[in-house]
């Protein structure tokens, strides 16, 4: 089993709608966990950290954890066409490295 | 400013020439990291430093060297480059002292070996 899972995608979603992402792990122990967004030929930028169960909220974005079932998903509220990129779920090994999922490619659509 | 920065962005090179890519940062992180990215694999950890002189291997680092003899540098050498090292290099710097840093990453070099 790969340390970090996501689909690949691509997700498409009209202008407006809720997109949700999804990423699972596999090492149990991991304490914290990052969504980088990463446009075509750009360097990922963080979007979000999160490291407590429940849901955490920044503007249009939530974060959910759910460390019993080692899920860890994000959804982007109000989708707009600039948020149209490749999003990467990252958790962190013991240490400070940070293991990467493939990512999922979302596509917003006006 | 606060960023990561690499050189050169873009390189073509031939097979077995010698290269280093470089990597500065100039917020005083401890923690550096190269990292490769190639279609259907995503990004992939080549080597990290926990700080000066001290660095260690990530999940790929056949074919790679490191070094860290200054906090703000930490470059990547291809002592002899081969055609499956062609793709995209990213570095990266953190604070180490917490799990909830955010890693920051230089703009990216593409590199085509042929």
């Amino acid at each position: 089993q790969k340390e970090v899972e996501q689909n690949s995608g691509p997700l498409s979603v009209p202008e407006g709608a809720i997109a949700s992402l999804n990423c699972t792990y596999s090492d149990r122990g991991s304490q914290s966990f990052f969504w980088y967004r990463q446009y075509s030929g750009k360097s990922p930028e963080l979007i979000m950290f999160i490291y407590s169960n429940g849901d955490k909220e920044d503007g249009r974005f939530t974060a959910q954890l759910n460390k019993a079932s080692q899920y860890v998903s994000l959804l982007i509220r109000d989708s707009q066409p600039s948020d149209s990129a490749t999003y990467l779920c990252a958790v962190l090994r013991a240490g400070t490295a940070l293991i990467f999922g493939k990512g999922t490619t979302l596509s917003v659509s006006s | 400013e606060a960023q990561v920065t690499q050189n050169p962005r873009y390189l073509i090179t031939v097979t077995g020439k010698k290269l280093t890519v470089t990597c500065s940062q100039n917020m005083n992180h401890e923690y550096m990291s190269w990292y490769r990215q190639d279609p259907g694999l995503g990004l992939r950890q080549i080597y990290y430093s926990m700080n000066v002189e001290v660095t260690d291997k990530g999940d790929v680092p056949e074919g790679y060297k490191v070094s860290r003899k200054e906090k703000r540098n930490f470059p990547l050498i291809l002592e002899s480059p081969s055609p499956n090292q062609t793709s995209l290099y990213f570095c990266a710097s953190s604070y180490a002292e917490s799990s909830y840093n955010e890693q920051f990453f230089g703009p990216g070099t593409r590199l085509t070996v042929l």
